[in-house]
């Protein structure tokens, strides 16, 4: 079954540590995004790969990373510097093409201590 | 920059009645515009999506949505609800020749038995 895996689906950190989201898909899909996701907010984008090592910021970058190395992955970091990490975290995946749909994985809720 | 305006965060509605989900885009070009459905904890799932073809667009589980350029809306209803539709749903545009998505902040449907 093609799709998109994020892991763990919930994660516990102590404050001022780092840690890694995974996103991985199976879609064949060029373009990714992570989003953050908080209560009466809607979805806001964090940041978003087009293609294969190479990135944007969305609108809330600050306090986060990314990498693309691969086609299928496309990880987020959220650092110490990130002021309120406590959020539910969406992946989602696209065709590089207007008017295509995203595909969301299930989500990371991250917690900080 | 492309938007989407979703009124009242929470809405109550009988099981059997009509569910009607407003959502107002702007956008300085021909829109894309979707809703998807959120169930709790779970990721985001396309109900349908609009791509300039018929203005009035039927999705899935008995859900449509109608377009209409000269009030910039996209609402979505369903003629009869059923508990099963209690869950967060999300209008979003893509406008301006990238892949990226601007979410509204979502309805959070309760369905009264």
């Amino acid at each position: 079954d093609g799709g998109i895996t994020q892991s763990p689906k919930y994660l516990f950190r102590k404050e001022g540590q780092n840690v890694t989201l995974s996103c991985e898909q199976n879609l064949n899909h060029d373009a990714m995004y992570w989003y953050r996701q908080d209560p009466g907010q809607g979805l806001r984008l964090i940041y978003y790969s087009q293609i294969v090592n190479d990135f944007q910021k969305g609108d809330i970058a600050e306090g986060y990373s990314v990498s693309r190395e691969k086609k299928e992955s496309f990880p987020l970091t959220v650092t110490s510097a990130q002021k309120n990490p406590t959020a539910f975290y969406l992946c989602a995946s696209s065709i590089r093409r207007q008017a295509n749909e995203q595909f969301f994985g299930p989500g990371t809720r991250l917690t900080v201590l | 920059a492309q938007s989407v305006t979703q009124l009242g965060s929470h809405v109550s509605v009988s099981e059997g009645a009509l569910v009607l989900l407003r959502c107002n885009y702007s956008s300085s070009v021909p829109p894309y515009l979707f809703w998807y459905v959120q169930y709790p904890n779970q990721g985001l799932q396309l109900l349908l999506k609009y791509t300039s073809a018929a203005t009035l667009v039927k999705g899935i589980n008995g859900f449509e949505a109608e377009f209409k350029k000269s009030e910039t809306s996209f609402h979505l209803t369903k003629p009869s609800a059923h508990m099963r539709d209690a869950a967060e749903y999300f209008c979003a545009v893509a406008s301006g020749g990238n892949n990226r998505l601007a979410f509204g902040k979502g309805n959070q449907v309760v369905v009264i038995p």
